[in-house]
């Protein structure tokens, strides 16, 4: 059973840092591309990065373009999301998503259960 | 990226047939056959339900279908049921600098 596992979320003040894991289980996180997605409270969807299987290509969305910094760990089964200058509008419940082998293209099948990420002082 | 045009809400009454529209651009919903769709519950992770304008994931009831034309993608749920009530968001792939984008998101009432 595929499974993604969150953790990191916090309250955290503007200006200031944090890092979500996500521990990957029941497939091999070598082979697929993994996201972040974002939602903040009573809102949609927001697309946060990307990266790809062999962690060589990163995306960003333009709203934590130079903030914001994915990696993966492949031997560990663990994605990543670096947040750095945090802003109030960056709170919401983060979601760690796989997509498909290449980063492009077709669905993003398994979300974890989001972890909730709080800018406020 | 400008998120993707969906309706703020849609309804039906059970039994029922109901249609979501996305509309992008020539740039991503037009462009390419990467368009998805998923169901979000209250208090929930959102859920894949179509994939590539018209797959069905293993498991998605065949109440589900989807569609494109030209820039608009479509999803339609048949047979609506009273647990087929949440929001539902199309994504599609794009050409800008990140790979995907998400619609606005529809509330689906079920009368």
């Amino acid at each position: 059973e595929v499974q993604l596992v969150e953790s990191g979320g916090g309250l955290v003040q503007p200006g200031g840092s944090l890092r979500l894991s996500c521990s990957a289980s029941g497939f091999t996180f070598s082979s697929y591309a993994m996201h972040w997605v974002r939602q903040a409270p009573g809102k949609g969807l927001e697309y946060v990065s990307a990266i790809s299987s062999n962690g060589g290509s990163t995306y960003y969305a333009d709203s934590v373009k130079g903030r914001f910094t994915i990696s993966r760990d492949n031997s560990k089964n663990t994605l990543y999301l670096q947040m750095s200058s945090l802003r109030a509008e960056d709170t919401a419940v983060y979601y760690c998503v796989r997509g498909g082998t290449a980063v492009a293209g077709t669905g993003l099948d398994y979300w974890g259960q989001g972890t909730l990420v709080t800018v406020s002082s | 990226q400008s998120a993707l045009t969906q309706p703020a809400s849609v309804s039906g009454s059970p039994g029922q047939s109901i249609t979501i529209s996305c509309t992008g651009t020539s740039s991503d919903v037009g462009g390419y056959n990467y368009v998805s769709w998923y169901q979000q519950h209250p208090g929930k992770a959102p859920k894949l339900m179509i994939y590539d304008v018209s797959n069905r994931p293993s498991g998605v009831s065949n109440r589900f279908s989807g569609s494109k034309s030209g820039n608009t993608a479509s999803l339609t749920i048949s047979g609506l049921q009273a647990e087929d009530e949440a929001d539902y968001y199309c994504s599609s792939y794009t050409s800008s600098s990140t790979p995907y984008v998400f619609g606005t998101g529809t509330k689906v009432t079920v009368l």
